[in-house]
């Protein structure tokens, strides 16, 4: 079946840190890509999403390429805040249509001033 | 409204208990979506809805019962639950056309706790 594997922290930064957290997807077919994020006490905010080789989904000063070759989806941002701190998953659809999203376990991000 | 809502946000209740989370998104879409979040555990999808047509159920419990009146409103209705079911309950949206993916919305979520 498919999965996600993340990195899942805590990772602690200072502010302006350069971030990277890594993602890597097992699937079956041609999968799409999805950065979501969760702050305290709320649901998952989409961030950015990839849907085939190649594209690089951005939003918000965060990035991250699918990479078909190394089946990975890294989520980088140059410069982080304090309000950059929440948790942030990698998840993936195989299949279009109505399918359910894989996740990974999440990494808790804390950016300290 | 805006958005994917849900209700109640925290809900607490005992293990002989039966209540209904609900869930309303106002974007439009055709395919609605339950999840859990439990701690420690990576979030599993539980059923999925499409044109308010069961597609998916994925090995939940039958005291979870989903409901999906229409296409902008799902329901999960709780009995006899165990203290394990406690989670964070995120319902989410989008827009289902065979062969395309579109991004999922997600609300709030609602936090359980069974005593």
């Amino acid at each position: 079946g498919d999965s996600v594997t993340q990195m899942e922290g805590p990772v602690t930064l200072s502010e302006e840190a350069f971030l990277t957290i890594n993602c890597t997807y097992t699937a079956t077919g041609y999968p799409s890509l999805f950065w979501y994020v969760q702050y305290p006490g709320e649901g998952l905010q989409l961030l950015l999403k990839a849907t085939k080789a190649d594209d690089k989904g951005s939003n918000k000063g965060f990035e991250a390429t699918y990479r078909k070759e190394t089946t990975s989806f890294h989520l980088e941002k140059g410069s982080v805040q304090v309000s950059d701190s929440a948790v942030y998953f990698c998840a993936l659809i195989s299949g279009g249509g109505a399918d359910g999203l894989t996740f990974g376990k999440g990494t808790h991000l804390i950016i300290q001033p | 409204e805006t958005g994917v809502t849900q209700t109640p946000r925290h809900l607490v209740m005992g293990m002989t208990n039966k209540k209904s989370l609900k869930c309303e998104q106002h974007l439009g879409h055709n395919a609605m979506y339950w999840y859990k979040q439990s701690a420690k555990k990576p979030l599993e999808l539980m059923f999925v809805y499409s044109l308010e047509e069961r597609v998916e159920n994925n090995s939940v419990p039958s005291r979870f019962s989903p409901e999906c009146p229409n296409s902008s409103h799902l329901f999960l209705h709780l009995h006899t639950l165990q203290p394990e079911d406690s989670a964070l309950y995120l319902c989410a949206s989008s827009q289902a056309v065979s062969g395309v993916t579109y991004e999922q919305y997600f609300g709030p979520g609602t936090r359980l706790t069974v005593t």
